[in-house]
This record gives C-alpha cells, structure tokens and sequence, in this order.
C-alpha cells in the first residue's frame, strides 16, 4: 500500500469547517482513499472513502486532486466531539486477499470551544 | 453499519498467564479479521490477518507462538497471548472486511490488557 503524509496535529474552532490534508503521491491506479478517525480509547471509525471522484456523506466530505496525489477531509462543522486523531489510508477494496489498512501516525484534531 | 465486537473490554492478568480475546462480527460474516496492537500514544500496528478456516499470517516481528490467532468460524476470531508479560500491555483491536468488494472494515471497540 502507499505511504501516506499528514500533519500531526491540527486545531480547529467549533462550528467552523475543519480541513484535514493528506498526501499519497506514490498511489496506485487501482487504489482507493479511505479516512478514519479514533476517538481516545476507542476502535477506529470508518468515515469516508473515494478514488477519484470527490465524495460526500452525512459525516464528511472528501476531496481528491485530480492527479491523486494528495486529498482534504472536510468536515463541515465541526463539534467537540470531532476531536479525534484522523487517519489517511490508502488501500485496494477487499478481495479475498491480504487488502490490509496501514495505518500512519495520523493528524491529531482538537475543536477548540 | 456492521458491528464488530471484542470481549472482554478489559483484562488484567498475572505476568505468566494467558489470556484469550474474542472478536466476533455480529450481523455479518466475515471471511477475513484482523488483529492490530496499539500502545499509548502510537498508532495501530498490524499484528495478524485471520482467515477462516486456515492459519493466520503474522506481520514481521510478530511472534505467532505468543499471539496464537484461531479463526474457527465466518463470526468469530480468538486471540490468546500466551505467557503474557507486562510489555505485552496494550490496546488490542480487531477489525473484518464483510465480503469480496467490500470497501469498508469494520473495528470492534479494542480490549486493553494490563499484565502486572
């Protein structure tokens, strides 16, 4: 899987949109961008995911460059309870096979009241 | 979405003994689960993938006589860490992908371990 680049840590001021970067430039064409999140003390929680296209669900929206090289998690308002660590994964789709998640160090991201 | 869950929550045990943890995918089957570790302040760490029916594949550095993985059945995946010792404290977390094309894997809740 590629190697993926985030930064450490972010803050963000609640009910403002938070912009969480992520760098793949080593991604493969068949590849998929997923993002999740911890919260502390918790399992990780799938948010979003897309290959190419820009995407958006109820929690997140997602945006890829068109070159695929790098992606923005955006969340929209963001509330306390967004304060998490977000991880950027890059990975196939799941096929019978070793399609494992490698999780990075992620982007620590506090809401700030 | 699925749910995946992990029993017990938390575990103490002596140094020496041994300690099983469940995952279990509750509304689903799940042909493939994996076992990840994560200590304070780090990242998840790929231990294991579990195949049902076959042996796990151990990520390198992973001792598979110490971490013994049974995937008996399309909902169910054990973890017994053997002769645990206190640096085998941690956050243990397993996760499934549902079926062929599935784009999302699922974690159960974590268990953490405290061996004194």
């Amino acid at each position: 899987d590629a190697k993926t680049t985030q930064p450490p840590s972010m803050d963000c001021a609640e009910g403002r949109a938070a912009n969480l970067p992520c760098n793949h430039s080593t991604i493969s064409g068949n590849e998929y961008v997923y993002w999740y999140r911890q919260i502390h003390s918790q399992g990780p929680q799938y948010i979003i995911h897309g290959l190419k296209n820009n995407e958006t669900n109820e929690m997140a929206s997602l945006i890829i460059t068109e070159d695929r090289k790098s992606s923005t998690l955006i969340l929209p308002h963001a509330t306390l309870r967004d304060t998490a660590v977000y991880y950027c994964i890059v990975r196939v789709p799941y096929n019978f096979g070793n399609e494992k998640l490698t999780f990075g160090t992620g982007t620590r991201l506090t809401i700030i009241p | 979405g699925a749910v995946v869950s992990q029993h017990p929550s938390r575990v103490i045990c002596k140094s020496g003994t041994s300690v099983k943890i469940e995952c279990r995918s509750l509304d689903f089957q799940a042909t493939t689960m994996f076992w990840y570790r994560q200590f304070p302040k780090q990242s998840l760490m790929l231990m294991a993938t579990s195949n049902e029916g076959s042996k796990a594949t151990y990520e390198q550095g992973v001792e598979k006589d110490k971490f013994l993985i049974n995937h008996a059945s399309l909902t169910l995946s054990t973890l017994t860490v053997t002769s645990a010792h206190p640096e085998d404290s941690s956050f243990y977390i397993c996760s499934a992908d549902a079926t062929a094309g599935s784009y999302e894997q699922y974690f159960g809740p974590g268990t953490r371990l405290t061996v004194t």
